[in-house]
């Protein structure tokens, strides 16, 4: 297995540019999820999905589009880059419940590196 | 809501010192807890988790981690730090209902192994 992949490893973009971060798991996961990492605040969660088609709102889900058409891709979309959302962006994934369960585990995607100009 | 709270930014130790790093939480109910570890350029990876049953928990890389509902902690030791240690470690709590809970991370705490 890859377990969680993620594409690209870093991007830099200017102001107002979209684009769109991948996410692919290849463990036949229902739970996925998107989180942005800053220095000094731990993980926060973006967007969730508990299944192909079904996607929900996080903590700070504001200029970011999720969609779910698939059980192995989730890709996050930025709509109009802006310097606040520099950050480098985690996907995750897990078989039962957002962050696993007693006998499952969430497992992390290496990260996106993101830098708005 | 629930929250985390990891009161140290930074900790030092010697290597073959132990080990303790401090996590509350805050939550109505009883918590799902993890501690994660994170190296340089790295995902995080699962070391320990509490979801139930006994409150000391084993984990990884010779980690272990006590629930004290009393003190709403979950509490990360090792005995003997070894440098590959150096690391990021993420305290979260996952807490709601059913499938759908969302965890919620605490600020993490840096650790520095001296040599």
């Amino acid at each position: 297995n890859a377990g969680v992949t993620q594409t690209p490893k870093f991007q830099v973009l200017k102001t107002g540019q979209s684009m769109t971060l991948q996410c692919a798991q290849d463990m036949n996961h229902e739970y996925m999820s998107w989180y942005r990492q800053d220095p000094g605040m731990g993980l926060r969660l973006i967007h969730y999905s508990v299944g192909a088609g079904i996607t929900d709102q996080g903590e700070v889900p504001n200029g970011y589009n999720v969609s779910r058409s698939t059980t192995e891709d989730f890709p996050l979309r930025l709509l109009s880059a802006a310097p606040s959302q520099t950050s480098v962006y985690f996907c995750a994934s897990s078989y039962s419940g957002l962050a696993g369960s007693g006998s499952d585990t969430q497992y992390f995607g290496p990260g996106t590196r993101l830098t708005v100009l | 809501a629930q929250s985390v709270t990891q009161p140290d930014i930074h900790i030092t130790v010697s290597e073959g010192a132990s080990l303790e790093l401090r996590c509350n939480y805050s939550y109505g109910a009883t918590p799902y807890l993890f501690w994660y570890v994170q190296s340089p350029g790295q995902g995080l990876q699962l070391l320990l988790k509490y979801f139930s049953g006994d409150t000391l928990v084993q984990g990884i890389k010779g980690f272990e981690a006590e629930f004290k509902r009393s003190q709403s902690s979950f509490n990360l030791r090792k005995p003997s730090v070894h440098w590959s240690d150096a690391a990021e470690y993420f305290c979260a709590v996952g807490a709601g209902a059913g499938g759908s809970y969302i965890p919620t991370f605490g600020r993490g705490t840096s650790l520095i192994v001296h040599p």
